[in-house]
């Protein structure tokens, strides 16, 4: 199975912040990555597919990159709205896997 | 709108069963591959599996801890997905969501749109 590691598990940030999330697969997935954002008591929403494609309606705020086997969500200024937890997933292969998530907090 | 409704979650004893159900709505759900992830309470998104399309003769795929115990179902005539879990554990104990999967021009299948998820309890 594809292990995905996240970085960091958690982070202090501020309203306006530029915020970087690391997501690592234990082996080679080409672009195969998707970004989820999920709220507390919520279902997960899908941010970004194709490690760098933003899914319809999503804000330009967000952006990812990366291929093989280091990506990066990237947030450019933080909002209030923004505070959550998120999760990268590989779909090069099955099982697909999730990163274990990233808390923003503020 | 796409919209997916999760049912059928509740209170199980270990080794029991129970069958969730997914309404889909707002698209062509025989076009779609379709996925259930869950989550256990205070923890990460676990993918449990997928069933394609009838194009792809409604074929599964399985998580480990899952394989064997959990199916996966539709019936593309109603709109529905479906969960059969049998010999249930504690750990089994999570949030399920359904998931809407698209093709992506690679051919790989990545998820979009997900239900509000249903809340099983494993427990006696």
């Amino acid at each position: 199975d594809i292990q995905m590691t996240q970085s960091p598990s958690s982070l202090s940030a501020s309203v306006g912040d530029r915020v970087t999330i690391t997501c690592r697969a234990s082996q080679g997935i080409s672009n195969y990555l998707a970004w989820f954002q999920q709220k507390p008591g919520k279902a997960p929403k899908s941010l970004i597919y194709a490690a760098s494609s933003l899914e319809s309606g999503v804000p330009s705020k967000f952006s990812g990159s990366g291929s093989g086997t280091d990506f990066t969500l990237t947030i450019s200024s933080l909002q209030p709205e923004d505070f959550a937890t998120y999760y990268c997933q590989q779909y090069n292969s099955y099982p697909l896997t999730f990163g274990g998530g990233t808390k923003v907090e503020i | 709108e796409v919209q997916l409704v999760e049912s059928g979650g509740g209170l199980v004893q270990p080794g029991g069963s129970l069958r969730l159900s997914c309404a889909a709505s707002g698209f062509t759900l025989s076009d779609h591959y379709m996925d259930w992830v869950r989550q256990a309470p205070g923890k990460g998104l676990e993918w449990v599996g997928r069933t394609r399309n009838k194009a792809n003769s409604y074929t599964t795929e399985y998580a480990a801890s899952v394989k064997g115990r959990f199916t996966i179902s539709r019936d593309d005539s109603k709109n529905s997905l479906y969960l059969q879990m049998n010999s249930l554990k504690t750990e089994d104990t999570a949030v399920y969501y359904c998931a809407r999967t698209v093709r992506a021009t690679s051919g790989h299948y990545y998820l979009d749109y997900w239900g509000q998820g249903t809340l099983v309890t494993v427990s006696s």
